[in-house]
């Protein structure tokens, strides 16, 4: 049972450059989100989903784009990096927001 | 919008001793989390309270919630090196949609 996979775990990127981050689950959870962790600011939310085909914004959406074609996938996508970007991204899905939710190990994230 | 903050920012202690951290947080809730995080590592589920619930127990971690003060505490007793992380604490958000994490206690436990 792998849990939650993101990939990549590293990635730098050039100002202006696209990319998409993937995060795939394998617990048939219907609650999937994105968050990036910035020193001394907790995580803060970017996108979520309660299903397939169903996404929202989160607090800080600005300059990301998501879909949720399966149960099982939520990439997210930079559509052209800034400096601001540059932060730790975490994929977490769950039952729902009030059920634990489960983390995957982060994707690292530097916009030069 | 930040609903958590915990306290204290940084906390370090000797192997063998308590750690107490706390969270407070502003608006009424159905349920509080607290996570670990260790270093450059996703982060791991540690216990939820409801709301209806005043304490609950986990092993070595007891977290408490007092809705009327609108704050939490989670106790790590007999603290070991592996108990080195940060820790956060996780309420709703306005909408009842998500949950909002707040900055971390970092703690660091001494051998």
């Amino acid at each position: 049972n792998a849990g939650v996979t993101q990939t990549p775990k590293f990635q730098v990127l050039k100002t202006g450059q696209s990319m998409t981050l993937q995060c795939a689950q394998d617990m048939n959870h219907e609650y999937m989100s994105w968050y990036r962790q910035d020193p001394g600011m907790g995580l803060r939310l970017i996108h979520y989903s309660v299903g397939a085909g169903i996404t929202d914004q989160g607090e800080v959406p600005n300059g990301y784009n998501v879909s949720r074609s399966t149960t099982e996938d939520f990439p997210l996508r930079l559509l052209s990096a800034a400096p601001s970007q540059t932060s730790v991204y975490f994929c977490a899905s769950g039952r729902g927001w009030n059920t634990e939710a489960f983390f995957g190990q982060g994707t690292r994230l530097t916009v030069v | 919008s930040q609903q958590g903050e915990e306290d204290p920012q940084a906390l370090s202690i000797q192997e063998g001793e308590n750690a107490t951290m706390n969270c407070s947080y502003k608006t009424s809730i159905n349920n509080l989390q607290w996570y670990r995080q260790n270093s450059g590592r996703g982060l791991v589920h540690l216990i939820l309270i409801r709301s209806n619930e005043r304490e609950k127990h986990s092993g070595r971690l007891r977290v408490t919630l007092d809705t009327s003060k609108k704050s939490s505490s989670l106790l790590i007793t007999a603290s070991r090196a592996a108990d080195t992380a940060s820790y956060f604490c996780a309420t709703e958000d306005n909408y009842g949609q998500n949950f909002v994490f707040g900055p971390g206690t970092r703690l660091s436990v001494l051998p």
